[in-house]
């Protein structure tokens, strides 16, 4: 019964590689997110979608592409990629925006 | 007592001390603010919010304070238990029309048995 479920918990790939994460939330929230925590800690918002919509996009590059196919699920695609992009990608969940977000247990992106 | 580290600034605390960990905010018109906990390997979890109409909201064992003048955050966490070792951030809720939840650069509590 986890609210923000995030699939896979770690992923390890090459440069180069196109890879995929998949997040659901079970809390009946309109609006979800995706969130990139670099090695010190530091949590920027990258996308934020909201019934379906995408809201906000952070200035991310365009290798990176969120799909909603529901309210319930956000995943995130990225093609090709880079040294970089290995980081902690958390997805959240929240009742409109700026609101108290659930946050998923993230997953740990190793790029080699 | 507090200092910078290389990556995050870091507050070691015996356990049963109280606690107090800071938050600047940048933006004047944000009205909403959170404290979040990050455990090693988990995600961020919500510990106490408040709104900009309060200067002061009180939880269980935490307190967070809110000083608009000049723009700063407080969380306190009273007689800290090793459980509280984590990283803590605050977040403001900013941005005009749609807004989403900007997160400060977190602080690492290390708590001593």
């Amino acid at each position: 019964d986890t609210a923000v479920s995030q699939t896979p918990k770690y992923l390890v790939t090459q440069m180069g590689n196109d890879k995929s994460i998949k997040c659901e939330q079970n809390l009946g929230h309109d609006t979800m997110y995706w969130y990139k925590q670099d090695s010190k800690k530091f949590l920027k918002i990258m996308f934020s979608y909201n019934n379906k919509e995408l809201i906000i996009n952070e200035t991310v590059p365009n290798r990176f592409s969120p799909k909603s196919p529901d309210k319930a699920h956000l995943n995130l695609h990225i093609n090709s990629l880079e040294l970089g992009d290995s980081a902690v990608y958390f997805c959240a969940s929240s009742i409109g925006g700026g609101t108290e977000a659930f946050f998923g247990q993230g997953t740990r992106l190793t790029v080699v | 007592g507090e200092s910078v580290g290389l990556h995050l600034p870091t507050l070691s605390v015996q356990e049963g001390d109280n606690s107090i960990i800071n938050c600047a905010y940048s933006n004047s018109a944000s009205d909403y603010f959170i404290w979040y906990k990050q455990e090693s390997g988990k995600g961020p979890q919500f510990i106490i919010d408040i709104r900009s109409n309060m200067d002061k909201r009180q939880g269980q064992r935490v307190t967070v304070l809110l000083n608009k003048t000049v723009k700063h955050l407080s969380l306190q966490i009273a007689a800290t238990q090793p459980g509280d070792s984590a990283v803590y951030f605050c977040a403001e809720n900013r941005g005009s029309g749609y807004s989403t939840l900007t997160f400060g650069k977190g602080t690492m509590l290390l708590v001593s048995p």
